[in-house]
C-alpha cells in the first residue's frame, strides 16, 4: 500500500462511452501526475498538477481531460476513446519543494487502472 | 528534449550480481530515481541520487555521475523475487522515465 489509491482497478469501455478515473492521496503531497503505460512502452507522462494547477500537458489528445479539485484528488475524464488508448493508467504524487529548482521527492504510485477500449 | 536509455532486457542467475545501466540527456536535472515494477503492479521507489557517487541500501546500490549523464543500479545476491522491470527516472519537474529494463532471475 503506497498511500495512493486509484479506482477502478479495471475498466472496459466502448468508444462512445464517457468514464472517469479517480486518484486519491492523503500523504500531504502537493503534486499529482497521470502516466500512461502501454505494453512494451515507457511510462508516458500525460498531465502534471502542482498545487492544484496544471503545470504540464504533453500534448495529450483532448479525449483525455484531467481535473484536480484539491491537492488530494485527481481525476481523468475519458470520452470517445480509441482502442489504442487501452493501457495501464497510473496516478502518482510527490512533494514538490518550492524555490527555483522545484525539487521533487520520490513519487508514490497508485496500483493503476487497467483500461480496455472496445 | 528528454532522452533516457536503458537496456530492454537482462537475465542473471540467482545469487549473482547484476548491474543495470541508465544514461540520460535531459534539459534539467534534479536527481535520478530508480523504481522496481513487478508485472501488473505499480512502480515502487528504490533509490534516489542527486549527488555523484554510490548510495547503498541493503542488496541494492545506485550510482550517479552527473558529468557523464550516467547511473547504474546494482543488485547483489539476486533472488527470484527480483525478477521485475527496473525504471530509471530523472527528476526534472516532473519525473520522466526510461523504458525500463526487464530483469529475469533464473535458477
Amino acid at each position: 500500500e503506497t498511500g495512493v489509491t486509484q479506482t477502478p482497478r479495471h475498466l472496459v469501455m466502448g468508444m462512445t462511452n464517457k468514464k472517469s478515473l479517480k486518484c486519491e492521496q492523503h500523504l500531504g503531497h502537493n503534486a499529482m501526475y497521470w502516466y500512461k503505460q502501454s505494453a512494451k512502452k515507457p511510462l508516458e507522462l500525460m498531465f502534471v498538477y502542482s498545487l492544484e494547477e496544471r503545470v504540464e500537458n504533453n500534448s495529450v489528445p483532448s479525449r483525455f481531460s484531467p481535473e484536480c479539485p484539491n491537492s488530494s484528488h485527481l481525476f481523468l475524464h475519458l470520452h470517445t476513446l480509441q482502442p489504442e488508448d487501452s493501457a495501464l493508467y497510473l496516478c502518482a504524487s510527490s512533494l514538490e519543494r518550492g524555490g527555483p529548482e522545484r525539487l521533487n521527492t520520490e513519487a508514490f504510485f497508485g496500483q493503476g487502472t487497467r483500461l480496455t477500449v472496445v | 528534449g528528454q532522452n533516457i536509455d536503458q537496456p530492454t532486457e537482462m537475465t542473471a542467475t540467482e545469487g549473482a550480481i547484476v548491474q543495470i545501466n541508465c544514461t540520460y540527456q535531459t534539459s534539467g536535472f534534479n536527481g535520478l530515481f530508480w523504481y522496481q515494477q513487478h508485472a501488473g503492479e505499480a512502480p515502487t521507489f528504490l533509490s534516489y541520487n542527486v549527488l555523484d557517487g554510490l548510495e547503498e541500501k541493503g542488496r541494492f546500490s545506485s550510482f550517479l555521475s552527473r558529468s557523464k549523464g550516467y547511473s547504474y543500479l546494482l543488485l547483489k545476491e539476486l533472488q527470484m523475487k527480483d525478477s521485475a522491470s527496473y525504471l530509471c527516472g530523472v527528476a526534472n519537474t516532473p519525473l520522466v522515465f526510461g523504458k525500463g529494463t526487464r530483469l529475469s532471475v533464473i535458477a
